[in-house]
């Protein structure tokens, strides 16, 4: 039972374009969003989250936009920059009345920007 | 750097021995999380933890996984008589609280011959 669903494996953007990543979750009871972004051979890195409290956060040049309604979360990054090639994972947890800091992850999207 | 650090980076076993992995998290953090990537997987959650006591170890395998993580020194994830389907990435996080963002280690890649 796949939680959290990343259904674009990857994704190519020119560099200085935007790119945007696409999350979809089903358990209505999550209440805060991560992105992390991983480079081969190295752990996650946080990005940026997002409460559900929330519709949008902003970060610099990422953006992340929440839509409870429809159980949908971006990442937009612009401008993008060849650096920014790597795979990005989203992740939902439950806090509420359990107390524990599970991370509910996609399976990752790969995003190569091309100079 | 100040992050968080996971010792081996890769750790090699045969079939049937016992896999210590360690972790130390960043300075300050008192909750730890061991999370299991298999390839061309997402991270799925093994175990979180705060200093000396398992608060949820829901993604545990029954048999053969223990974690601890002691007054003194790192967390260790210990897998015992291990298998084939055992090799994955194993990454540890950890965080000031709960609630906070969890910030990861670089990971044990553990290989199975």
């Amino acid at each position: 039972d796949q939680q959290v669903k990343q259904n674009s494996p990857s994704l190519s953007v020119q560099e200085g374009r935007i790119s945007i990543l696409n999350c979809d979750y089903t358990n209505s009871m999550f209440d805060y969003f991560l992105w992390y972004k991983k480079y081969p051979a190295e752990g996650p890195t946080f990005l940026i989250s997002i409460s559900s409290i929330k519709d949008k956060n902003e970060d610099g040049r990422f953006t992340v936009f929440l839509n409870k309604s429809a159980k949908h979360l971006s990442l937009h990054i612009v401008p993008s920059q060849p650096g920014d090639s790597a795979v990005y994972f989203c992740a939902a947890r439950q806090f509420g009345s359990s107390n524990t800091g599970k991370l509910i992850f996609g399976q990752g999207t790969t995003l190569q920007v091309k100079p | 750097n100040a992050g968080v650090m996971q010792n081996p980076r890769h750790l090699v076993r045969r079939r049937g021995q016992e896999a210590r992995l360690r972790c130390s998290p960043m300075k300050g953090h008192s909750h730890v999380y061991w999370y299991r990537q298999l390839p061309e997987e997402g991270l799925k959650f093994m175990v979180y933890l705060q200093k000396e006591n398992i608060i949820d170890e829901s993604g545990m395998p029954k048999e053969r996984f223990s974690a601890e993580f002691p007054k003194e020194g790192p967390s260790i994830l210990r897998i015992q008589q291990v298998v084939r389907g055992d090799s994955a990435a194993y990454f540890c996080a950890s965080s000031p609280a709960v609630a906070e963002p969890q910030h990861f280690g670089d990971g044990t890649r553990l290989s199975i011959l």
